[in-house]
């Protein structure tokens, strides 16, 4: 949604297994996000990238991992390392944040809800 | 570390009724937005906030900044169904790169 997309909708996946998620954006923004959140939980970031080829990591960014190789393309692998992996996983993104003094929105996909069986 | 959080955690209100939930930084914010996730669905950005005191309106809903930009508040008047989701409010990390959410009023309305 605005020009976020994330897919597949619902994913499926047996214990030990790597998985990728894709988020792809038109918006023309710098920044992309990916967040976890569990039921009736808020939001924690997971990785952010503010350019191609280059990532950080957020606060619960173990077990997962991502690339940036474009600017509209921003996947998420969670790997068999993240050991309670069943989430909602949402993708974002923003025009690149100038300090604080400049807000900037977050604009999110419609999120990718994976089970680990 | 930086911390924003949010009272209540719950709320029902039968329809018609007023909702305010309440957030508050450990940190003086710049600015602060808030986002609303219908059930099921993904956050959705409501409005930002910058000046301290500011007071915004959208129909039904009113958008407060405290004067020490470091609490906002969010009140419903009269709510409706429509409304039901949770409200997230967010402000910059103390880089300026990211965003800190809370963890979200849930509202709930009976018809």
């Amino acid at each position: 949604d605005g020009g976020i997309t994330q897919s597949p909708k619902y994913l499926f996946r047996k214990e030990g297994q790597n998985v990728t998620l894709s988020c792809e954006q038109n918006l023309n923004h710098d920044a992309m996000y990916w967040y976890r959140q569990d039921p009736g939980q808020g939001l924690r970031l997971i990785y952010y990238s503010q350019i191609v080829n280059d990532f950080q990591k957020g606060d619960i960014a173990e077990g997962y991992s991502v690339s940036r190789e474009k600017k509209e393309s921003f996947p998420l692998t969670v790997t068999s390392a993240q050991k309670n992996p069943t989430a909602f996983y949402l993708c974002a993104s923003s025009i690149l944040p100038q300090g604080t003094h400049l807000g900037y929105t977050q604009y999110f996909g419609p999120g990718t809800r994976l089970t680990v069986l | 570390g930086q911390q924003v959080m949010q009272i209540p955690q719950y709320q029902h209100v039968q329809e018609g009724e007023d909702f305010t939930t309440y957030c508050n930084s450990s940190t003086t914010l710049s600015n602060i937005q808030w986002y609303k996730q219908r059930p099921g669905g993904h956050p959705v950005f409501l409005i930002q906030l910058v000046k301290s005191g500011e007071v915004k309106k959208q129909k039904r809903l009113t958008f407060q900044f405290g004067e020490a930009k470091k609490n906002s508040s969010l009140h419903i008047t009269a709510t409706q169904t429509t409304d039901v989701g949770t409200y997230f409010c967010a402000g910059p990390d103390n880089y300026g790169q990211n965003f800190v959410f809370g963890p979200g009023t849930r509202l709930s309305v009976l018809p």
